[in-house]
Formats: C-alpha cells, sequence, structure tokens
C-alpha cells in the first residue's frame, strides 16, 4: 500500500507556481521521498526525490518538512505541459516504487 | 530519456491465447520491473527482476511469468491471456550502483484481450 496521502486533484493558472503537497506521517529514516509524474498515456518521468534536505533540479523543487511527516512539490512557472499526475513516493533504496491514486494537476491557461 | 523500449507497443488477442511482452534496455542498469496501469487501480507492480535469471514476485503476480535471460531484456509471457488481463503494461529500470535507485519507465505496451 501506498505510505502517502495526496489530493485528488488540483488546478494552477498557467505561469503561476504550482504546490504540491504530500502527506507521509509514518516515514522511516532510511526513506527517501521521491517524485513522479505521469503525462497521459505516457510512462511515469522522474521529478526529484530527497532525503530530509530540500532538493532543486531543472523541473522542480522539493520542500520536506523539518520532522520529514509532509513534503511539498514546487513547479515554479507552470505551464500548460506540466498537465499530469503527480505521484509522491516513499521507499527505502531496496523496494521497487508502488505508487498511489496520486494528484491531478491541471493547469489552465 | 532512459534507453528503454517496450515491443510491441499495441497489441489484440484473444482469451486464451499466449502473449509475450518485451522490455529491452541499453543502460546495462541491472533491476528491471514489469507494472500493469488499469483506471482506478493505478501502476502496480507485477514481477521484478534484480540480475539475469533473478526474479521476484509483486503485486499482481497472478498469470504472470517473467524470464531475464540477459542483462538487456526482461520478458513478460501471459500463459493463457484473459480479458482482466486488459491493461497498460510499463517496463522501468534502475541502476543499483547508485546509492539512491531511481526508476526510469518506458513507453508502455497497450494490450487488449477479447
Amino acid at each position: 500500500d501506498a505510505k502517502t496521502t495526496q489530493p485528488t486533484s488540483m488546478d494552477c493558472a498557467e505561469g503561476r507556481a504550482a504546490n504540491l503537497p504530500c502527506n507521509h506521517s509514518t516515514i522511516s529514516g532510511n526513506e527517501y521521498v521521491y517524485w513522479y509524474r505521469q503525462i497521459h498515456s505516457q510512462g511515469p518521468q522522474y521529478i526529484i526525490h530527497g532525503l530530509k534536505n530540500n532538493e532543486t533540479n531543472e523541473m522542480a523543487s522539493l520542500i520536506i518538512t523539518e520532522d520529514r511527516k509532509s513534503s511539498t512539490l514546487i513547479l515554479p512557472h507552470a505551464t500548460l505541459r506540466d498537465t499530469a499526475v503527480y505521484y509522491c513516493i516513499v521507499r527505502d533504496s531496496n523496494t521497487p516504487l508502488v505508487f498511489g491514486k496520486g494528484t491531478r494537476l491541471s493547469v489552465i491557461a | 530519456d532512459a534507453g528503454i523500449t517496450q515491443s510491441p507497443r499495441h497489441k489484440v488477442t484473444e482469451t486464451g491465447t499466449p502473449v509475450t511482452l518485451r522490455c529491452h534496455q541499453t543502460e546495462n542498469h541491472r533491476y528491471m520491473y514489469w507494472y500493469r496501469q488499469d483506471p482506478g487501480h493505478g501502476l502496480r507492480l507485477i514481477h521484478y527482476s534484480y540480475g539475469v535469471k533473478d526474479t521476484d514476485k509483486g503485486e499482481v503476480s497472478d498469470g504472470y511469468s517473467v524470464s531475464r535471460s540477459k542483462t538487456e531484456d526482461f520478458l513478460l509471457t501471459l500463459e493463457s491471456a484473459t480479458s482482466s488481463q486488459t491493461s497498460v503494461y510499463f517496463c522501468a529500470i534502475s541502476d543499483s550502483d547508485r546509492a539512491v535507485w531511481t526508476q526510469y519507465f518506458g513507453p508502455g505496451t497497450r494490450l487488449l484481450v477479447l
């Protein structure tokens, strides 16, 4: 079973920051937080991951709370092409990814 | 993008026939995975492999078998396809040489069992 809780859907205006929350209150010390997204009909795409520090790459930023029980994925300037289902996943380095239902993000022009 | 291809990309078959899906990688990654995706269920792990000839079951392995005779290929076989196996199948790979194993996914195979 997925160890995370995400809102079912969110809307974001094009050009604005999209902030996608994720709760993972039972996360253990050796588990990482991963974010993937799936654009319609395509395979899931890796976005970013982190353990306890905030992370940033060319796609997004990941903010993890100090107690690690929740995190937020930030797409700084959402475009229509960012419309997708976003999955927050926690796992240690030894297990396959377990996907939940994710958040359906709709970027609106 | 990771070098992952899946074949065929689309297949229509009849109930009771055997079906084999192929996942091919050019990354020399040790780990390979098969998932299926259905409306209302999201992605679910079928089988995975942690090396040549080494495989393990996932969440929904009944009715499926896998084989990995070489690093680059991971085959998923439906011995006798059923309508409940109509789905989109995704292959993924990951690199065990890194401290954190990020999985990369292929483009998917759409299977329709009539």
